[in-house]
């Protein structure tokens, strides 16, 4: 099945520094990735996603580009503030098309 | 956007007995349901896919009778914690895909189950 490996697993910045995240995924039909922002306790939150048909997407500060050839993607974040630390996961679809595969999850700490 | 409600949202029990959580999709119907079970800080690991009238799909390792999956209707679907014991002490969470090409997933808002 679907497997789904995220990198790194905590990750601290600077205030107004970039940060990146970035996953790599096993499955080559898999064709839909998005990413998901989690506080403590809570539901996860979808960021912004991207499709196998393009190749980078943005959205303000976050931004997500996508190699399949490679079978890797990236979350993009830049002036980071305080406020965006909280634990970030990738998922990709896995083999049947249904249900997301995660990936184990990035811890960011963005210091003031 | 579409909505899941997942009940409870915390529940603590004793060990050996029954735990059930909700998962509704409130303005959607459902044919397919996931649960997923996340240990503190861990990811989110599915559980298993649960179909409306038909038998749940689970993944491997996921024991079939100690997590009892109903998905009666296209709007709902339980989970039931059988003979719980400590180590099922977990973060349970319910997702769905609205109806529609987008394959965006909808989550409840989990549910925290303390088994003492």
């Amino acid at each position: 099945g679907e497997n789904v490996e995220q990198h790194p697993s905590t990750l601290s910045v600077q205030e107004g520094d970039s940060a990146v995240i970035k996953c790599t995924y096993s499955d080559s039909a898999s064709n839909y990735f998005p990413w998901y922002k989690q506080e403590l306790g809570k539901r996860p939150q979808l960021i912004i996603d991207i499709r196998s048909n393009v190749g980078e997407k943005k959205d303000q500060r976050i931004a997500v580009t996508l190699n399949k050839t490679a079978k890797h993607f990236s979350l993009h974040i830049t002036e980071t503030q305080p406020e965006d630390s909280a634990v970030y996961f990738c998922a990709a679809i896995n083999q049947a098309g249904t249900a997301l595969i995660f990936g184990k999850g990035t811890t960011l700490s963005v210091s003031s | 956007g579409a909505v899941v409600s997942q009940h409870p949202s915390r529940v603590i029990c004793k060990s050996g007995t029954s735990v059930k959580i909700e998962c509704r999709s409130l303005d959607f119907q459902a044919t397919t349901m996931f649960w997923y079970r996340q240990f503190p800080k861990q990811s989110l690991m599915l559980m298993a896919t649960s179909n409306e009238g038909s038998k749940a799909t689970y993944e491997q390792g996921v024991e079939k009778d100690k997590f009892l999956i109903n998905h009666a209707s296209l709007t709902l679907s339980t989970l039931t914690v059988t003979s719980a014991h400590p180590e099922d002490s977990s973060f349970y969470i319910c997702s769905a895909r609205a109806p529609g090409p987008s394959p965006e997933a909808f989550f409840g808002q989990g549910t925290r189950l303390t088994v003492v």
